[in-house]
């Protein structure tokens, strides 16, 4: 089956500073790559996705990366704030299924 | 509409013990996922289902069950609860037409005793 590989497990960031997440897949079939932002005791939520037809997508502070020949895609948030501390989680999908990385915890220092 | 449904929000039980999480959406999803986080071990499948009638195993199923008798409601099972069974478990769900966004259910937490 797949497997996802994410890093750093915990990340520290200057507010206003940017942050980057990177993960790796292995199976090549995946052709959908979800992250998700999970706030402390929440549920996790879909903040940006990309498909493998697709090598960047932006939604104002937040990008994601894709490089179907290396298998890695990476999350890039720029002018962190506060607001974006918590846990952010990739995942991969061939369809059905997903399968996630062991996840990020950032912390944004006001 | 509310979405993903899970109850309880909390439960404990005593080795041995069974239980059933209910899970129900309202947003005509045909697929609904189970699944649990550990601390620092991500989200891993327990079982998925892709309609009514049709369930199938994910990446942990061992020690639970489940059923998909409508499209709204997808429980989960724990035969004989086991301290490893100790976790916070995820139900949620994903509209047709390919892979797309996963709607999350609030959570439960299960602490085995």
């Amino acid at each position: 089956g797949e497997n996802v590989e994410q890093h750093p497990s915990t990340l520290s960031v200057q507010e206003g500073d940017s942050a980057v997440i990177k993960c790796t897949y292995s199976d090549s079939a995946s052709n959908y790559f979800p992250w998700y932002k999970q706030e402390l005791g929440k549920r996790p939520q879909l903040i940006i996705d990309i498909r493998s037809n697709v090598g960047e997508k932006k939604d104002q502070r937040i990008a994601v990366t894709l490089n179907k020949t290396a298998k890695h895609f990476s999350l890039h948030i720029t002018e962190t704030q506060p607001e974006d501390s918590a846990v952010y989680f990739c995942a991969a999908s061939t369809g059905n299924q997903f399968y996630f990385g062991t996840g990020t915890s950032l912390t944004v220092i006001p | 509409n509310a979405g993903v449904t899970q109850t309880p929000k909390f439960r404990i039980l005593k080795i041995g013990q069974s239980m059933t999480l209910q899970c129900a959406q309202d947003m005509n999803h045909n697929y609904m996922y189970w699944y649990r986080q550990d601390p620092g071990m991500g989200l891993k499948l327990i079982y998925y289902s892709v309609g009514a009638g049709i369930t199938d195993k994910g990446e942990v199923p061992n020690g639970y069950n489940v059923s998909r008798s409508t499209t709204e409601d997808f429980p989960l099972r724990l035969e004989l609860a086991a301290p490893s069974q100790t976790s916070v478990y995820f139900c949620a769900s994903m509209g047709t037409g390919g892979p797309g966004e996963l709607f999350f259910g609030e959570g439960s937490r299960l602490t085995v005793l």
